[in-house]
């Protein structure tokens, strides 16, 4: 079975300081990973996705997140936050293109001015 | 770029009253999925769709849940008699099944069960 563990619950950063988001997964085969981002009151919306090729990824927003296969983990960074990025972020599995996506508990990110 | 559209956007029920979820996926995709996300909880499957059919679902989409695709654009979660503990936040998904194409999420509906 797959999981994935997102480490902090909550995440407090000063507007245009640097914030890393980690994630781990466990998986006895080989995953597609993600990051999505729910705005306040909001659906989910997709940051970006590993697939396979280059470990670091960049997505939206001026978010990137790196693959580390030995380390099981994909961590999510930004190199300097704004208040918008306010949000819950979940890092997020699945087997194959179609096959259910399975979810962390979520990391709330609060931007403080 | 498409939506996922679902409505209502908000529900109020009864406990034990039925109600019926809807959502319009994108119209060339094939695969379609339902999620809920109790209050302050991680998102969680409930069911997948394939070919009019289930492919898969959750130990929580017991008899009480149904999915159905009437009519070839809207894709519907029932839920039979609801219970408190099924209020939560119900997002519908839907995609291609191709590798490089993302999942589509709709903006949810918020069900409250009183």
């Amino acid at each position: 079975a797959q999981s994935v563990t997102q480490l902090d619950s909550q995440v407090p950063v000063f507007e245009e300081a640097p914030v890393e988001l980690r994630c781990n997964y466990s998986s006895s085969v080989s995953v597609y990973l993600f990051w999505y981002v729910q705005y306040p009151n909001q659906g989910l919306q997709l940051l970006l996705k590993y697939l396979s090729g280059s470990t670091l990824v960049k997505g939206i927003n001026g978010f990137e997140a790196e693959f580390n296969k030995s380390q099981t983990s994909f961590h999510l960074r930004k190199p300097s936050v704004h208040i918008s990025d306010t949000a819950e972020y979940f890092c997020a599995l699945e087997k194959t293109s179609y096959d259910k996506v399975i979810f962390g508990p979520g990391t709330s990110l609060s931007v403080i001015p | 770029e498409p939506e996922v559209t679902q409505t209502p956007s908000h529900q109020v029920t009864q406990m034990g009253q039925e109600v019926i979820l809807r959502c319009v996926p994108i119209s060339n995709h094939l695969y379609f999925y339902w999620y809920r996300q109790i209050l302050g909880q991680k998102v969680e499957f409930l069911v997948s769709f394939y070919n009019n059919e289930i492919s898969e679902k959750s130990e929580i989409f017991d008899d009480q849940f149904s999915v159905e695709r009437p009519d070839g654009s809207n894709f519907t979660l029932k839920i039979r008699s609801t219970k408190l503990e099924d209020s939560a936040m119900y997002f519908c998904a839907s995609s291609t099944g191709t590798e490089n194409e993302k999942l589509f999420f709709g903006s949810g509906t918020q069900l409250s069960v009183l």
